[in-house]
């Protein structure tokens, strides 16, 4: 079983839509988490961090659930420049990357 | 520059030679982190190093792929006759340590032909 999963997708949404992405993690001692995101044909870049208590970045909100051993990633009113592929992180004394989730955004 | 870096940024081989890629973390980060990733596919974990520690090596696909880090600092990625499906963007990335935000070089691309 992989240490971090995550649905690949693709999401295809439309402009302004609301689009969450779920990732689940296995080793419960698991300690931080990360979103990524990565554009075609570029090296993943930080996204967000996620925080036990949640934190938002403007149209961005992280969440974490340890009871269900999940992380979520919402984005809220998409843009055309939010097409990219998510990558969730986490891990307990090293990182592991989920496969990333494609998103489109459709003008 | 203060980014990862890594060299060359492309590689062409042909069949059978071996490939040395570079990568030069950040200064003071002590993990680092290979990946390969294949056009269309999500990252593929290759190999972990952390300081002194002996480096996690669980995701080399083969005995011909091996890494190396010198005084825990640049980290030689090197593949010994090469194959065709070796051709990916091999990624390093370097970090403070433990499971803290991890900086990406801009990759090398692989082409054995």
């Amino acid at each position: 079983r992989k240490e971090v999963e995550q649905d690949p997708g693709p999401f295809n949404v439309p402009e302004g839509a609301t689009v969450a992405f779920n990732c689940t993690y296995s080793n419960s001692a698991s300690q931080s988490f990360f979103w990524y995101r990565q554009d075609c044909r570029k090296e993943p870049k930080l996204l967000m961090s996620v925080y036990s208590s949640g934190n938002e970045d403007g149209r961005f909100t992280a969440q974490l659930n340890r009871a269900s051993q999940y992380i979520s990633l919402l984005i809220r009113d998409s843009k055309l420049s939010d097409s990219a592929t998510y990558l969730c992180v986490g891990g307990f004394n090293q990182f592991y990357f989920g496969t990333g989730t494609s998103l489109t955004v459709i003008p | 520059g203060a980014g990862v870096s890594q060299s060359p940024s492309n590689k062409v081989t042909e069949k059978g030679k071996d490939v040395e890629l570079r990568c030069d973390p950040i200064s003071g980060h002590t993990a680092l982190y290979w990946y390969r990733q294949s056009l269309g596919q999500g990252l593929e974990f290759l190999i972990y190093f952390q300081g002194n520690s002996a480096p996690d090596k669980s995701g080399l696909p083969s005995d011909r792929f091996s890494a190396e880090r010198t005084g825990g600092s640049v980290s030689t990625l090197t593949i010994q006759r090469t194959q065709q499906e070796d051709s990916a963007v091999y990624l390093c990335a370097s970090s403070l340590g433990g499971v803290t935000e991890a900086f990406f070089g801009q990759g090398t691309r692989l082409t054995v032909v």
